[in-house]
């Protein structure tokens, strides 16, 4: 069976640390691997996308890595503001479906 | 940009009441999605479409029902409103015969709860 498990459940920083998260996955044959965010009471919009090819990717202070050896992802945020404060869901979707499997998500909380 | 709008960002319902939750996008997507999304449980699939007319059931269709008349209209429906469909519920579409990088795009949600 298809799974995504993210850890940690929840993560509390001080504003301006660095910070990860970790996405362990067994989802096969592997397409892609994505991560939302989601800010309280709204939807999830996507950060990053990443294919079996890519082994990191950027987008401003967020930076996604996959090693799809041992299937697992992580997503670094550095120098957090409080803004990250969020619920961070590791998304990956197989090859069979267009439908993918969802991670519980990681509750980030920002401190001033 | 793909837009998915949910018609309510809050509701509240008494139990045994229908409800209907309203999702429309507006780029011509082939496929929408209804999820419920609970603290510590993810999001769960409720029901899909990949056609006009057409739904599959998801993870967990007890208790709801979709219709989809029109291409860009996905609705929920809450045939009799329980305390335990409380929750969020998020709607997503995608293009059909997607490229592999494609994901959803999703709504903001409504944020429904039973009395």
């Amino acid at each position: 069976k298809n799974q995504v498990e993210q850890s940690p459940q929840s993560l509390i920083i001080l504003e301006g640390k660095n910070c990860t998260l970790q996405c362990n996955y067994t989802v096969s044959p592997f397409s892609n691997l994505r991560w939302y965010k989601q800010d309280t009471g709204r939807g999830p919009v996507s950060l990053t996308i990443m294919t079996f090819s890519e082994n990191t990717k950027s987008n401003g202070r967020y930076t996604a890595t996959l090693d799809a050896d041992t299937k697992q992802s992580s997503l670094h945020i550095t120098a957090s503001q409080l803004s990250d404060s969020a619920s961070y869901i590791c998304v990956v979707s197989s090859g069979r479906s267009y439908i993918p499997t969802f991670g519980r998500g990681t509750s980030l909380i920002v401190h001033p | 940009d793909v837009k998915v709008t949910q018609s309510s960002r809050y509701l509240v319902k008494r139990t045994g009441e229908k409800v209907f939750l309203e999702c429309v996008q507006d780029m011509d997507h082939e496929n929408m999605f209804w999820y419920r999304q609970d603290p510590g449980l993810g999001l769960r699939l409720i029901y899909f479409s990949y056609d006009v007319k057409m739904k599959e059931k998801g993870d967990i269709p007890e208790g709801y029902s979709v219709s989809r008349e029109k291409k860009e209209r996905f609705s929920l429906i809450l045939e009799s409103a329980s305390t335990n469909q409380t929750s969020m519920y998020l709607c997503a579409s995608t293009p059909d015969r997607a490229p592999p990088n494609y994901g959803y795009t999703f709504g903001s949600g409504t944020r429904l709860t039973v009395v």
